[in-house]
């Protein structure tokens, strides 16, 4: 039982560049999320999905994508990156609901230049 | 708007002492509340949580949190501290009628030996 794992675990690009961020969990919940951590700032929710098929904007959205694949993979797209999306991003997920505790991932480093 | 705020940005604290983290949450309604603890280069591990009634709550490591709704606080408290609880301690909130979680900025611990 690996819980939640993302892939890659440092990755850097240049402006302009687009990448994907995996992430995928085996605890066979509904819930997934994605944060994006800066120093000072603690976690922002950038999109989730509430449950497999449905997708809604988080706080900070904006030069963001994710598609929830299948019930399992929720990946986040970053079409055109800048320098403002250097951050470290987490990949969440809960049961369902609001009561539930979110399970995260190990994260990853990325750095755009 | 509903936000958590932790104002202590560090705490540095001997090993052994005591500790207390500050945490409070301007909700409409009470929201639910979490502590999560990061080690460096890792996700987030959730220490402990509320929902409703005792206002006690104990959580792994040792650690308890007081829940106090007369002063929209969640301290978190730790009666003898190790070494091995260095670490950034974020306190989260979410309410009933959102699916995602509002983080704190954090509280960075250094435990002296």
């Amino acid at each position: 039982n690996a819980g939640v794992t993302q892939t890659p675990k440092f990755q850097v690009l240049k402006t302009g560049q687009s990448m994907t961020l995996q992430c995928a969990q085996d605890m066979n919940h509904n819930s997934m999320y994605w944060y994006r951590q800066d120093p000072g700032m603690g976690l922002r929710l950038i999109y989730y999905s509430a449950s497999e098929g449905t997708t809604d904007k988080g706080e900070v959205p904006n030069g963001y994508n994710v598609s929830r694949l299948n019930k399992r993979e929720f990946s986040l797209r970053l079409e055109s990156a800048a320098p403002s999306q250097t951050s470290v991003y987490f990949c969440a997920s809960s049961i369902s609901g609001t009561s539930a505790e979110q399970y995260f991932g190990p994260g990853t480093r990325l750095t755009v230049t | 708007a509903q936000s958590v705020t932790q104002p202590d940005i560090h705490i540095t604290v001997s090993e052994g002492a005591s500790l207390e983290l500050r945490c409070n949450y301007s909700y409409g309604a009470t929201p639910y509340l979490f502590w999560y603890v990061q080690s460096p280069g890792q996700g987030l591990q959730l220490l402990l949580k509320y929902f409703s009634g005792d206002t006690l709550v104990q959580g792994i490591k040792g650690f308890e949190a007081e829940f106090k709704r007369s002063q929209s606080s969640f301290n978190l408290r730790k009666p003898s501290v190790h070494w091995s609880d260095a670490a950034e301690y974020f306190c989260a909130a979410s309410s009933g009628s959102a699916r995602q979680l509002t983080f704190g900025s954090g509280t960075q611990l250094t435990v002296l030996p």
